[in-house]
C-alpha cells in the first residue's frame, strides 16, 4: 500500500523568508512524488514531480523539492515566499510497483500555507 | 480556453434526488478522473477512466455511476442523494506515456450541497 502524509495542518512564514512544506511518503517499491497547489475555489494545479534522476526537482512559480530516499521524505521548498504563494498544498506518491490498473495517486491531506506580509 | 471544465460550478439538492455532473476536456488525454474532497479538504479518487474503459474504482457506493461517451468525456451521476455526499467534486485529465505520468489537469470543481 502507498501512503503520504503532510505532518503540518498549516505553515505560516513571513513574506521574503524561506519557506518548507513537509512531505514523507511510504511506498513498496520506488515512488513517483508530486506537489500540487490548491488557491480558493480552484482545482489543483501541478508544481513539480520527481520520477527519477536528481534529488533536486525544481517546479512552477520559484518552488522546488528534494527528494531524500532514506528519509523517505520529498519536501517543497522556496527561497523566498511570496504573499500570493499563500494556498493550500498537497504531496502525492504513486508507487512504482503498482500493477495495472491501479494508475492512482494518493494525496495528503493538505497543508495550508499562509505567508505574512 | 478552460482545459478541463466541469458543470455545474454548483448544486444546492434535497436529500433523495438524482444528480448529474458533466466534465470535458479539450486536451487529447486519454486518462479522466473523478476525485472527492471533503470538508476537511481531504482529497480521494472516485472512479479513473481509461480510453472510455474503467481502471479505477474505488470503494464508492454504487449510487455513484460514472459514464464516459468518449475519451473527453467522463460525467458522473448520483442517485438517491444523501446527506454525506456534500463534497466538492473535482474532474482531473491526464495523458499516459510520454514522461506526463500523473501529471493531472484539474477542473475547478463542482460544489454539492445536498439539504
Amino acid at each position: 500500500a502507498q501512503s503520504v502524509a503532510q505532518p503540518e495542518d498549516q505553515v505560516n512564514v513571513a513574506e521574503g523568508n524561506p519557506l518548507t512544506v513537509k512531505c514523507t511518503y511510504s511506498v513498496s517499491g520506488n515512488p513517483y512524488l508530486f506537489w500540487y497547489v490548491q488557491y480558493p475555489n480552484r482545482g489543483l494545479q501541478f508544481l513539480l514531480k520527481y520520477i527519477t534522476g536528481d534529488n533536486l526537482v525544481k517546479g512552477s512559480y520559484g518552488f522546488e523539492a528534494e527528494f531524500n530516499k532514506s528519509q523517505t521524505s520529498f519536501h517543497l521548498k522556496k527561497p523566498s515566499a511570496l504573499v500570493s504563494d499563500s494556498a493550500l498544498y498537497f504531496c502525492a506518491v504513486r508507487d512504482t510497483r503498482s500493477g495495472a490498473g491501479s494508475y492512482q495517486l494518493t494525496f495528503g491531506k493538505g497543508t495550508k500555507l499562509s505567508v505574512i506580509p | 480556453d478552460t482545459a478541463v471544465s466541469q458543470t455545474p460550478k454548483y448544486l444546492v439538492t434535497q436529500m433523495g434526488n438524482d444528480k448529474s455532473i458533466k466534465c470535458e476536456q479539450n486536451l487529447g488525454h486519454d486518462t479522466m478522473y473523478w476525485y472527492k474532497q471533503d470538508s476537511k479538504k481531504f482529497l480521494k479518487i472516485m472512479f479513473s477512466y481509461n480510453n472510455k474503459e474503467l481502471i479505477i474504482n474505488e470503494t464508492v457506493p454504487n449510487r455513484f455511476s460514472p459514464k464516459s461517451p468518449d475519451k473527453a468525456h467522463l460525467n458522473l451521476h448520483i442517485n438517491s442523494l444523501e446527506l454525506g455526499d456534500s463534497a466538492v467534486y473535482f474532474c482531473a485529465s491526464s495523458q499516459f506515456g510520454q514522461g506526463e505520468v500523473e501529471k493531472l489537469f484539474f477542473g475547478s470543481g463542482t460544489q454539492l450541497s445536498v439539504l
